[in-house]
């Protein structure tokens, strides 16, 4: 059975604190990706991930980084968070495809970020 | 940039067929029609993929017309397990490690006895 796990459920941060959010998944996936998911907006793409220290910007990059230095572990960051971040963050893992397409992407629980 | 539009919510009872539609006017060619179903203080859950026609899997089916600027997915004989928000999701990742995937805003569908 597929798991992505992430480090917390819920996490309280202040305006301006580095926040780092952990995600491990267990199914030797290729791709990951981190997600936010706000009411009446559905789940945006962050960044993604097709393999170890590569990276894609998705759709709302802007105020987040991220690393991956080990193919199971995809980690986000908040530079310097703000009270817009305050969001559910989801992340997910998925095989990449050799030529174009969409292998099914497993989430996680998510992280419910509170900036104040 | 295909933009995805599914309605709020839907209500119905158990053992009725639901129908969810979503539209996507600028879908691209390469983009496949992805739906997934999450449950409250869970991640989202694959239900079922397509790119043309009807694809059906052992709890849905999907229907995609000729154009592609809409995708339907119809559950049989829902139950109050059912309940849950489901989302379309439309893009592609290519070998080249691009992509861009947009997900709807959600439909709730609430199922009543």
């Amino acid at each position: 059975d597929v798991k992505v796990t992430q480090s917390s459920r819920y996490l309280v941060k202040r305006t301006g604190e580095k926040v780092f959010l952990e995600c491990v998944q267990d199914m030797d996936h290729e791709n990951m990706f981190w997600y936010r998911q706000d009411p009446g907006l559905g789940l945006r793409l962050i960044y993604f991930s097709y393999d170890v220290k590569m990276k894609e910007k998705g759709d709302i990059p802007e105020g987040y980084s991220v690393s991956r230095e080990k193919k199971e572990r995809f980690s986000l960051i908040l530079e310097s968070a703000s009270t817009n971040q305050t969001s559910m963050y989801l992340c997910a893992s998925s095989f990449r495809r050799m030529d174009q397409g969409l292998y099914e992407q497993y989430f996680g629980p998510g992280t419910r970020l509170t900036v104040t | 940039l295909a933009k995805t539009t599914q309605p709020i919510s839907m209500d119905s009872y158990e053992g009725q067929e639901v129908n969810i539609t979503c539209s996507h006017n600028n879908i691209a060619t390469n983009d496949y029609i992805t739906w997934y179903q999450q449950f409250p203080s869970q991640g989202p859950r694959f239900i079922i993929q397509g790119y043309k026609t009807k694809v059906t899997n052992e709890v849905a089916s999907l229907f995609i017309p000729a154009d592609r600027k809409s995708s339907t997915l119809s559950l049989p004989r829902v139950s109050l397990s059912d309940t849950a928000v489901y989302y379309c999701l439309v893009g592609v990742l290519y070998s080249g490690n691009t992509g861009k995937l947009i997900f709807g805003q959600g439909t709730t569908l609430q199922v009543k006895p």
